[in-house]
């Protein structure tokens, strides 16, 4: 969906390197996720925002942090990247007008070597 | 902990026959929802049951909920190669809030050409 949209789509990077994976939307939602998908395991949440100032964590948190830099931002940072961290990145929103569908990103595919 | 499971895992079919997939829950919903992911790509929202509804369709998607036995099926009649992917059942966080949600490790389907 070109309205929740995700950088970088691909990433190689190191142990213990911090990197940033970045979200934006333009549907105007107020709520917005992170999730990361395993093969076998299934979608997981990291973390899940319902407006700027409201950000919790999810199943799966730790290792992770995340900023919300506006209402259409929404980024996920590894301060120190493992290779168990090797995984496909979603995004997604979902707001009042759409009520608990949510909108998901084209993903962000992410190596630790 | 995983609320929702599809079953099977895995389903491989000729075209132009229908595929079926369930979805087992474990606690008490207000709605269900079905989503279908191309591979490595984003998921995409197909169709939401609330639970007051049994059956509910969309062009070729059917969808049943049993609140009693707490399963529903996603059934998809006369099946295309494109229709191949991931179809995942996602229900609320038991925590109780709409706008969470769980999702279950997913149907890999193959529609054979």
């Amino acid at each position: 969906d070109a309205d929740v949209t995700q950088t970088p789509r691909n990433r190689i990077t190191k142990t213990g390197k911090r990197i940033m994976l970045e979200c934006s939307q333009t549907k105007g939602h107020d709520r917005m996720y992170w999730y990361r998908q395993d093969p076998g395991l299934g979608l997981r949440l990291i973390y899940y925002s319902f407006d700027v100032k409201d950000i919790n964590k999810g199943e799966i948190s730790d290792g992770y942090s995340v900023s919300r830099q506006a209402q259409a931002k929404f980024s996920l940072s590894l301060e120190s990247a493992i290779p168990n961290q090797t995984a496909l990145y979603f995004c997604a929103t979902s707001g009042s007008g759409s009520g608990e569908t949510q909108y998901f990103g084209p993903g962000t595919r992410l190596l630790v070597l | 902990s995983q609320q929702g499971e599809e079953d099977p895992q895995a389903l491989s079919i000729q075209e132009g026959e229908n595929a079926t997939m369930n979805c087992s829950y474990k606690t008490s919903i207000n709605n269900l929802q079905w989503y279908r992911q191309n591979s490595g790509r984003g998921l995409v929202h197909l169709i939401l049951i609330r639970s007051n509804e049994r059956e509910k369709h969309s062009g070729r998607l059917r969808v049943t909920l049993d609140t009693s036995k707490k399963s529903s099926s996603l059934l998809i009649t006369a099946s295309r190669a494109a229709d191949t992917a991931s179809y995942f059942c996602a229900t609320p966080n038991s925590g109780g809030s709409n706008y969470k949600l769980t999702f279950g490790k997913g149907t890999l389907l193959t529609v054979n050409p």
